[in-house]
């Protein structure tokens, strides 16, 4: 079974603070993704990645940042966390190659940005 | 307009009912198409993929319809374990992105 972790089921951090969000997949893929998920917006993807140091802007990358050092793990950063950023977020990965379409994910790290 | 809109209920229907949701497209660039399933307080998980016109697997049933831009779920014989919300995916295979629409909740009463 694919694994995709992440760091914190639930993280409540102040405005201003730089916020680091760590996810973690054990089936080697090439491809991460980080989304944010909102009531009445669905899932909107913010940045991914298809190879170690590879970073593409999602819809949303505003406010954020991403590091890929290894390939199974994929860091969102926010540098000065603001309320309009309290939100769940959702790390996903998916394999390269013909199977790239079918992403999995992670539990969630639902943030509250006082 | 978004890219993939679905209808975000809630359909309240009671046990061995049959639904159905349905969700349109805006690009007809999208290469596939998929349906996830997501818990309260869960992530998304597959339940379907739809490539060509269709898709069936047990009680589930996806169409396909490329010349409306039209997907639809069907649900049949609900059980009270499909309680959750129903995620329709575009892919597009230029960006490799998936487009989410917002979901529709579904909850099966006894």
């Amino acid at each position: 079974d694919v694994k995709v972790t992440q760091s914190s089921r639930y993280l409540v951090k102040r405005t201003g603070e730089k916020v680091f969000l760590e996810c973690v997949q054990d089936m080697d893929h090439e491809n991460m993704f980080w989304y944010r998920q909102d009531p009445g917006l669905g899932l909107r993807l913010i940045y991914f990645s298809y190879d170690v140091k590879m970073k593409e802007k999602g819809d949303i990358p505003e406010g954020y940042s991403v590091s890929r050092e290894k390939k199974e793990r994929f860091s969102l950063i926010l540098e000065s966390a603001s309320t309009n950023q309290t939100s769940m977020y959702l790390c996903a990965s998916s394999p390269g190659g013909p199977n790239t379409d079918t992403q999995y994910f992670g539990p969630g790290t639902r943030l509250t940005v006082l | 307009r978004k890219e993939v809109e679905q209808d975000p209920g809630p359909f309240n229907v009671p046990e061995g009912a049959t639904v159905a949701f349905n969700c349109t497209y805006s690009n007809s660039a999208s290469q596939s198409f998929f349906w996830y399933r997501q818990d309260c307080r869960k992530e998304p998980k597959l339940l379907m993929s739809v490539y060509s016109s269709g898709n069936e697997d047990g009680r589930f049933t996806a169409q396909l319809n490329r010349a409306s831009q039209y997907i639809s779920l069907l649900i049949r014989d609900s059980k009270l374990s499909d309680s959750a919300t129903y995620l329709c995916v575009a892919f597009y295979n230029q960006g490799g992105k998936l487009i989410f629409g917002q979901g529709t909740e579904l909850s099966v009463k006894p």
